[in-house]
């Protein structure tokens, strides 16, 4: 049974950065043609994909955020980070973690955790 | 504003058929697989129909999935109380180098 989690802080302040991860069972990263991305979807709004990274260590980027993001495998194996610096409250959002494969698919997905940027 | 264009909003009786359409470009539909996603309201999305028209396991066959050219289309046939929910069309853009969403679909059922 595959499952995928997030986590981490509900509030941060404009400017900081933040740091989430994504904790999953039941696959391993390390398999031929997995992957793991990064999507959010801002309060009311269209969902936006953000990082994905790859079983051969591969990542990809939204053009738009690239500056802001970073995706790393933890060293543990069954967990994905994904950081991004220099929030602002646009940034506020519920952060969704998904499983998907080499072709794009994103099969399972976390129950979201909401992220507010605000002082 | 998405690369892909979905159309706001779609609406049907129950047991009425409503598709939804998704436009995109060479460089995204035109070369590259479609899926969709159903999101319940206050749930996360569901990967409803995955390489433009393969239903994951536990999906009904009343949703289906097409492409042509750089345009896909989703179907929902026999329409439910229960399909009432956004839907997101998705795919790869070679000239983004990244995962793109439609702006989403509300579906109402009458």
């Amino acid at each position: 049974q595959i499952t995928v989690k997030e986590s981490g802080p509900t509030l941060v302040k404009p400017t900081q950065t933040l740091t989430l991860t994504c904790t999953f069972s039941g696959f391993s990263l390390s398999t031929s043609g997995v992957s793991l991305g990064w999507i959010r979807q801002p309060p009311g709004k269209a969902l936006e994909w953000l990082a994905l990274i790859f079983w051969d260590g591969d990542k990809r980027y939204s053009p738009s955020l690239k500056s802001r993001l970073t995706i790393t495998k933890d060293t543990s194996g069954n967990q994905v980070i994904l950081t991004m610096t220099n929030m602002d409250p646009v940034d506020t959002a519920t952060y969704y973690c998904a499983q998907g494969s080499a072709f794009g698919e994103l099969y399972y997905w976390g129950q979201g955790t909401l992220v507010t940027v605000s002082s | 504003q998405s690369v892909l264009t979905q159309p706001p909003s779609a609406s049907g009786t129950p047991g009425q058929r409503v598709t939804i359409s998704c436009s995109g470009s060479s460089s995204n539909i035109g070369n590259n697989f479609v899926y969709w996603y159903q999101q319940l309201p206050g749930t996360a999305p569901k990967l409803l129909i995955y390489r433009d028209n393969q239903r994951p396991s536990g999906v009904p066959d009343r949703f289906s999935g097409s492409k042509s050219g750089t345009s896909a289309s989703l179907a929902i046939s026999g329409l439910r109380s229960e399909d009432e929910a956004d839907y997101y069309c998705a795919t790869w853009d070679d000239s983004l180098s990244g995962y793109v969403f439609g702006a989403g679909t509300k579906v109402t059922v009458l």
